[in-house]
């Protein structure tokens, strides 16, 4: 089992929808997560992090994290065409590195 | 405020040959980690620098070193190049008073070609 796991897309949604993008960690140990964009041939760049439970907003953007499910999402209300890119999920777990997963491929339909 | 500088952007080495990439991180920030990404994955942990000392390292062989100077700025070496070290080199940085939850911020990345 891989210890951070994305579906790799792509995820199509039309433009002003919500993507609702999905990750899964294996270590119950893990205490913060975090949300990347990549963009084709571009560095990934923070969205957002969360660390407790529940639900956390950031504009359009809101993150969601339930660590007795071991799941944590990130919502992205009216999506844009710009919005499409590769959303990578990162997970620490009290090290000092940070575990990704495979990201998913967002494709915002206009 | 500079964010994460990072230098190449791009190289095309050979196997067998050594490379070395360079790092300077955020304004502000102390911690130097790197990583790399093959096409289509996500990042993976190479190893973490804090006060120019290796403090964590992850799955990759000793042909990969790293150095950290006073000033923070970090460098990483790869010898004896393989073409599977191909890949975007990416330089993280962050504050290292903290051991979880500290954010880790990106440079542009260098890519590396091996031939």
């Amino acid at each position: 089992q891989k210890e951070v796991e994305q579906n790799s897309g792509p995820l199509s949604v039309p433009e002003g929808a919500i993507a609702s993008l999905n990750c899964t960690y294996s270590d119950r140990g893990s205490q913060s997560f975090f949300w990347y964009r990549q963009y084709s041939g571009k560095s990934p760049e923070l969205i957002m992090f969360i660390y407790s439970n529940g639900d956390k907003e950031d504009g359009r953007f809101t993150a969601q994290l339930n660590k007795a499910s071991q799941y944590v999402s990130l919502l992205i209300r009216d999506s844009q065409p710009s919005d499409s890119a590769t959303y990578l999920c990162a997970v620490n777990a009290g090290t000092y590195k940070y575990i990704f997963g495979t990201g998913t491929r967002l494709k915002v339909l206009a | 405020d500079a964010g994460v500088t990072q230098s190449p952007t791009h190289l095309i080495k050979t196997r067998g040959q050594q490379v070395t990439l360079r790092c300077s991180p955020k304004s502000g920030h102390d911690t130097v980690s790197w990583y790399q990404q093959a096409l289509g994955q996500g990042p993976q942990f190479i190893f973490q620098y804090y006060e120019e000392e290796e403090r964590q390292r992850g799955n990759f062989p000793d042909r990969f070193s790293g150095h950290q100077f006073p000033n923070y700025s970090s460098e990483l070496n790869v010898n004896a190049l393989l073409l599977g070290d191909s890949a975007l080199y990416l330089c993280a940085s962050s504050l290292g008073s903290y051991i979880s939850g500290n954010t880790i911020y990106f440079g542009e990345g260098s890519w590396l070609t091996v031939v």
